[in-house]
């Protein structure tokens, strides 16, 4: 069975520019999650999304971070502007729907640096 | 009092020495608990979920207390491959797994020498 698939691995960008990472779940999962992980922390929980619709976006830092699950599938987690504060890795999960102890399967991640 | 903390770290043992993690939550509310694995540069895993009566799997054995809002992963005979930072994890949502958000630790590092 395939992974969470993220995409890309690593950007490098200076602050002020924007930034979009893509990700596609493991087939069937409805739960999507992005998280954000600064270096020596735990990952903290940016949005979760149950199919196309958003369910927790209450650490979201809506002014400049928006992320989208058009088709209930892929998600792209966008940063505009990007400050130095954002570098971190950016993890995207999935789980399935039901399931007290259903274990959410993490992405890769997309390690960013913003100069 | 933060979410979720755990022991500072990090642990560094020798092969085949036993060492246990500690974590506390703060929300008595909380439903579900986990020990995810991380190992450098890589995304988190899986290790255990705990339950209520403790579980054992392996070498690793994880315990809750819920009265003291605790929960301890013990690992016996260290390995090499277990060196890695290992990172507490709460449910605290009363609809548990329905939700499914979960709220990391900082993470404790372990590192086994040979």
């Amino acid at each position: 069975e395939a992974g969470v698939a993220q995409s890309p691995r690593y950007k490098i960008i200076e602050k002020r520019q924007s930034v979009a990472f893509w990700c596609n779940p493991i087939s069937g999962h409805a739960t999507l999650y992005w998280y954000q992980q600064i270096l020596g922390q735990g990952p903290k929980l940016l949005i979760q999304f149950q199919n196309n619709g958003v369910v927790d976006d209450s650490q979201l830092p809506k002014d400049r971070f928006s992320a989208e699950r058009l088709k209930g599938v892929d998600s792209t987690l966008k940063i505009q502007p990007a400050k130095l504060e954002d570098s971190a890795v950016y993890l995207c999960a999935s789980r399935p729907l039901a399931g007290l102890y259903n274990e959410q399967f993490f992405g890769p991640g997309t390690r960013l640096t913003v100069l | 009092r933060k979410e979720v903390e755990q022991d500072p770290g990090p642990f560094n043992v020798p092969e085949g020495a036993t060492v246990a993690f500690n974590c506390t939550y703060s929300n008595s509310a909380s439903q579900s608990f986990f020990w995810y694995r991380q190992d450098c540069r890589k995304e988190p895993k899986l290790l255990m979920s705990v339950y209520s009566s403790g579980n054992e799997d392996g070498r690793f054995t994880a315990q809750l207390n819920r009265a003291s809002q605790y929960i301890s992963l013990l690992i016996r005979d260290s390995k090499l491959s277990d060196s890695a930072t290992y990172l507490c994890v709460v449910n605290p949502s009363i609809y548990g797994g329905s939700q499914g958000n979960l709220i990391f630790g900082k993470g404790t590092k372990l590192s086994v020498k040979p």
